[in-house]
């Protein structure tokens, strides 16, 4: 079945650096993939889509600065945080959906959780 | 961004109990999605409506798609240990493009009792 990678899991770093975040879809293409934000005991807020060969929509109230977004194949987006700060600490997932069938919702990746010191 | 609300919130209930949660907008969606999700991992899929009034069901679980297309039900029948979780409703509007974005549900929290 469909499988979604995200690398890494886990990361932990000092405010003021940039994280990146990778989310692949494995075993089928993804002409668009998403990415949302999970605080704990909340639920999942979408941050934006992240479109191949073009420029990632951004939901209302994300810095499309501070959360760079990258989806130069049909397999791999990047998230990048940029000058990290501790209120940007959060578990990061990314979405992506096959493309070339009908009718397949979207699948998850694992996550990365995102602690900023 | 926009929520979908859950209810309830959270419950506490015996192995063997069935367990009912719903999902309601206050606008339409196209799609009805029911996700699982364990601590510290993605949400896993667990059924997907595409019908207003479909009735769909995958072992245990049986959700279905509101007639007004603004809510959605899921139930869990005969409940063992590992269904504890957090199950989400989500909303999409259509399949390709920016129109396959998801809004989540807030949430209902599952804890299941020996």
């Amino acid at each position: 079945g469909a499988v979604v990678s995200q690398h890494p899991s886990w990361v932990i770093c000092k405010s003021g650096t940039s994280v990146k975040i990778e989310c692949r879809s494995l075993d089928f293409q993804a002409t668009t993939m998403f990415w949302y934000r999970q605080f704990p005991k909340q639920s999942l807020m979408l941050m934006a889509t992240s479109n191949e060969g073009s420029k990632a929509t951004y939901e209302q109230g994300v810095e499309k600065d501070k959360f760079l977004i990258n989806h130069a194949s049909l397999t791999l987006s990047t998230l990048t945080v940029t000058s990290a700060h501790p209120e940007d600490s959060s578990f990061y997932i990314c979405s992506a959906r096959d493309q070339g069938a009908s009718n397949q919702p979207q699948h998850f990746g694992d996550g990365t959780r995102l602690s900023i010191l | 961004g926009q929520q979908l609300n859950q209810s309830p919130q959270s419950m506490f209930i015996q192995e063997g109990e069935d367990v009912s949660m719903n999902c309601t907008s206050s606008s339409i969606f196209n799609t009805w999605l029911w996700y699982k999700q364990d601590p510290g991992e993605g949400p896993v899929l667990l059924i997907a409506l595409y019908k207003a009034g479909e009735l769909t069901s995958n072992g245990r679980l049986t959700a279905q798609f509101g007639i007004t297309r603004k809510d959605s039900f899921l139930n869990i029948s005969a409940s063992i240990p590992s269904d504890v979780g957090i199950y989400f409703c989500a909303g999409q509007l259509g399949l390709s493009g920016t129109a396959s974005k998801l809004t989540f549900g807030t949430g209902t929290r599952l804890q299941v009792t020996l």
